[in-house]
């Protein structure tokens, strides 16, 4: 059984730029939610993908945007990058629906560094 | 809307000795509550869940309780070792979303040798 697995590990971008993120949920997942960590805190939601629609979102501007794909990938897409976007990504799937009572699985994140 | 506290602080303990971490929330009381750990660089993991209507759960060395009256939950690892070393993490669902996790800020334990 293969876990959550996201890239790239490391990023690099300026202001302004575009950016994004993949993660492959853990086998039988049909839920993929993403998460913002800034350093010290905990993980902030940005939104949950269920079967490949947006099932809910967090306090980010439009400029977040995702993905999630038929075999249930799911991309982050961030516009316009601000320098405080700087943070640890991560990317969380679980199982049997759409709630999140399941536990989450996450993978190891992308650091991602706005210059 | 919801507010999780977390002891900041790093928790200091000697291996051997019962780690208790404190999770407090301010608002309505949540239908479970979730324990993270992550350790530096790495993802969270899932350890226990517990939910509202539960008082105490267990596994292995590790146990949570929930009171709903105190809105806290409390974590306990028990014959601490080195290797518990990492970052707690508290998890609650929000009202009327129940896929929208909140989370702690998380407190650092560190077991010495």
């Amino acid at each position: 059984e293969t876990g959550v697995t996201q890239s790239p590990t490391h990023l690099i971008k300026t202001r302004g730029q575009q950016v994004t993120l993949r993660c492959s949920s853990q086998s039988g997942h049909n839920t993929v939610s993403w998460y913002q960590q800034a350093l010290g805190q905990g993980p902030q939601f940005i939104f949950q993908y269920y079967r490949e629609e947006e099932n809910g979102r967090g306090n980010f501007p439009p400029r977040f945007s995702g993905l999630q794909f038929p075999n249930y990938s799911s991309e982050l897409n961030v516009n316009a990058l601000e320098l405080d976007d700087s943070a640890l990504y991560l990317c969380a799937s679980s199982p049997g629906g759409s709630s999140s009572y399941n536990e989450q699985f996450f993978g190891p994140g992308t650091r991602l560094t706005v210059l | 809307s919801q507010k999780i506290e977390q002891n900041s602080e790093a928790l200091n303990i000697q291996e051997g000795k019962t780690a208790t971490l404190t999770c407090n929330y301010t608002n309505y009381s949540p239908a479970y509550l979730q324990w993270y750990r992550q350790d530096p660089g790495r993802g969270p993991v899932f350890l226990l869940l517990i939910r509202e209507n539960e008082k105490e759960k267990r596994k292995e060395r590790l146990k949570v309780t929930f009171d709903t009256t105190l809105k806290q939950s409390l974590f306990h690892i028990t014959a601490s070792q080195p290797a518990d070393s990492a970052t707690y993490l508290c998890a609650l669902d929000e009202m009327d979303s129940s896929y929208k996790l909140i989370f702690g800020s998380g407190t650092r334990l560190l077991v010495r040798p």
